[in-house]
């Protein structure tokens, strides 16, 4: 079974410049997050989904932030403007049910804001 | 705020022994807490789930115990081997969202 996919694995960018993450949840999975790894803040929860409308985006650092998910098997993270401070892996994971199941993890997307 | 802590943060044993990774937490009121496995450049592997009304969970040599009352777990690995090596990572899920610790990075050494 495929498991979540992201893309790209890795992006380099300047400052300033417009940074689209994406994402392919499980499918089945209706719950899909979006979390932030840095070394400092460890693993933190940006954004959750439930049958494609945001739920709870407390976590989401910035008004440059924003994440949209136009159909069931599709997520976007957006950054706009990015600074270096961005810099993180960002994972996508999805999970049946959000209190009871456990949550599936992609393999991360790798960003550096130069 | 719910904060999670494991200790300690990094553990290097020979192969073939019997460990034990630990996660503590601050708020007991959580529906479950679920052990995961990092390796390097990847994301999260889902170990053990245990529900907030068990306490513990078993899967081949890995056995997950949960006392919620005292905010502790413990991740226990048998017979560990080099495979293990990884980091392992404690999270609490609470009514609105999953907590993690910062993880226990295991290295088994052959």
């Amino acid at each position: 079974d495929a498991g979540v996919i992201q893309s790209p694995r890795h992006e380099v960018t300047e400052m300033g410049q417009e940074v689209t993450l994406r994402c392919k949840p499980i499918s089945g999975h209706d719950y899909p997050f979006w979390y932030r790894q840095t070394m400092m803040r460890g693993l933190e929860l940006l954004i959750y989904f439930n049958n494609n409308v945001p739920i709870d985006d407390s976590g989401m650092p910035e008004d440059r932030f924003s994440a949209k998910m136009p159909n069931a098997s599709f997520s976007t993270l957006k950054i706009q403007p990015s600074e270096p401070r961005d810099s993180a892996v960002y994972f996508c994971a999805s999970s049946l049910n959000r209190l009871n199941q456990p949550q599936h993890f992609g393999d991360g997307t790798r960003l550096s804001i130069l | 705020k719910q904060e999670v802590t494991q200790i300690p943060a990094a553990l290097s044993v020979p192969e073939g022994e019997n460990l034990v990774l630990n996660c503590s937490f601050t708020d007991s009121a959580i529906y479950n807490l679920q052990w995961f496995r990092q390796d390097p450049g990847k994301g999260l592997t889902s170990l053990l789930l245990i529900q907030s009304s068990q306490r513990e969970q078993t899967s081949g040599r890995l056995n997950a115990s949960l006392d919620k009352s005292s905010g502790r777990s413990t991740l226990y690995i048998a017979a560990s081997q080099p495979g293990d090596s990884a980091t392992y990572l404690c999270a609490v899920q609470g009514a609105q969202k999953l907590v993690f610790g910062q993880g226990t990075r295991l290295t088994i050494n052959p």
